[in-house]
This record gives C-alpha cells, structure tokens and sequence, in this order.
C-alpha cells in the first residue's frame, strides 16, 4: 500500500540501539506537546505528551525532552526495535483550544 | 481513548466528481477535526467541525471546496468536490478524548486514501 513519509527526513538506527528524533515547534504561546507515531496505512497513533511545566517525560522505552528556550523537543525511544519503524510527528497545542500544528515528521527506519 | 472509524478506507476517483467521507467516534465528543495529509508531507488541518453551526476552516480551505457536516455528536463527513489530482491525500478525521478526560491529546481515524485521476 502507499507510504507515507516517502520524503520525510529518515533516521535509520540499528536495532537494539538508541532513537533520537527531533522536532522544532513553531509557537513560543503552546504549552502542551504530542509525539505521535505513524505506520504505513494507518492514522497517527498517541506515543506521549508533555506540558510545558515540564523538561522531561519518561513512558515505557520513551523519553520526550521540552526546551521552551530554544523551542525543541525530542523523542528518545530506548532499545529501538523493527516495530518501532514508522513515521513520528511531534505536534504542538495551545491551552485552551484544540488546534494542533503538527511538524514535518521524521521517518524512523529500524536495521535488523 | 476514543476508537474512530473512517469510511471509505481508499477510493480511486475522477477528475471533477466529488468524494464525501464519513467519520464515526465512539463517544459523544464536541469537535471533531479533518485534516490532510499529502503525500511525504505532515499534517494539515482543513476545519474544525462543531455540531450544531457551521464548520470552522482554516486559511487556504474553503466551504465549497470542502463542505463538511457535523448532524451529531458522533459523526461528521468531509466532501472533497470538483476534485483535480492534486486533492490525492490522505483525510484524517481526530476527536480529543472524551469529556472528562484530563489529557488533550488528539484521536485520529486511519484515514482515507483519495487518488484523483
């Protein structure tokens, strides 16, 4: 079926080793962000959000980093593994509306 | 999390006919959102469909083009008219979470693969 992200900037890792894929936000005003994770045919998935009370947020295999300095957040995803090939969106949100602005997305290619 | 289902799944469709796609959420929600996504690129949010009045548009979108009912809590479609090839996208309906929920994130639908001939 049809790829998405077949322009995208693409991150290619070995597995088992670290991710590292990052994202520069566009409004200094947006205080909550979103990692989402985008397989070929399917609508994004939610991976994990932070606020903007926040530097750092930890899931399962997943870190998100928040500098509202430089306005840059980044995903970190540990042990990387073939299902974690995908796109990842990372989309910004401001308080009080449910408008996102969604970045230009990484594709995110696992090695065996 | 709310589950969101989309109808069709992918049409091939052509030149100057008109598409309308359906979105289902399985919860009462207040907005629901269409966005498009073209080929190799990122989201883009067309409107935001409130039930009750007229769909909200974003700059570069415009009712004609994308005509877009919303006759409930549950459900919304988006209409695609007058196509040209270069509405072949994918149309993602999301919702957020159900009222109630302390999260803001976005549901999507898995979309609808349009290819325009």
């Amino acid at each position: 079926g049809e790829s998405v992200g077949l322009h995208l900037p693409t991150l290619s890792v070995q597995e088992g080793d670290n991710s590292i894929i990052n994202c520069a936000y566009s409004n200094s005003a947006s205080d909550y962000f979103i990692w989402y994770k985008q397989e070929s045919g399917k609508g994004p998935q939610f991976i994990i959000d932070i606020r903007s009370n926040m530097d750092k947020r930890q899931g399962q295999r997943v870190t998100v980093l928040l500098n509202k300095t430089v306005k840059h957040l980044s995903l970190q995803i540990a042990a990387t593994q073939p299902g974690d090939s995908a796109v990842y969106f990372c989309a910004e949100n401001k308080k009080g509306t449910y408008k996102y602005i969604f970045g230009t997305g990484t594709r995110l290619k696992v090695l065996a | 999390s709310a589950v969101i289902s989309q109808k069709p799944s992918r049409d091939i469709c052509q030149r100057g006919t008109s598409l309308t796609i359906q979105c289902q959420v399985d919860s009462q929600v207040t907005m629901m959102f269409w966005y498009r996504q073209q080929p190799g690129q990122s989201l883009t949010l067309i409107a935001t469909a409130n039930q009750g009045s007229e769909a909200t548009y974003e700059s570069g979108f415009v009712i004609d083009k994308f005509p877009i009912s919303r006759p409930n809590l549950t459900f919304s479609t988006l209409t695609v008219s007058n196509m040209s090839p270069e509405d072949s996208s994918i149309y993602l309906c999301s919702a957020p979470p159900p009222t109630g929920s302390s999260y803001n994130e976005q549901f999507f639908g898995p979309g609808t693969r349009l290819t325009v001939l």
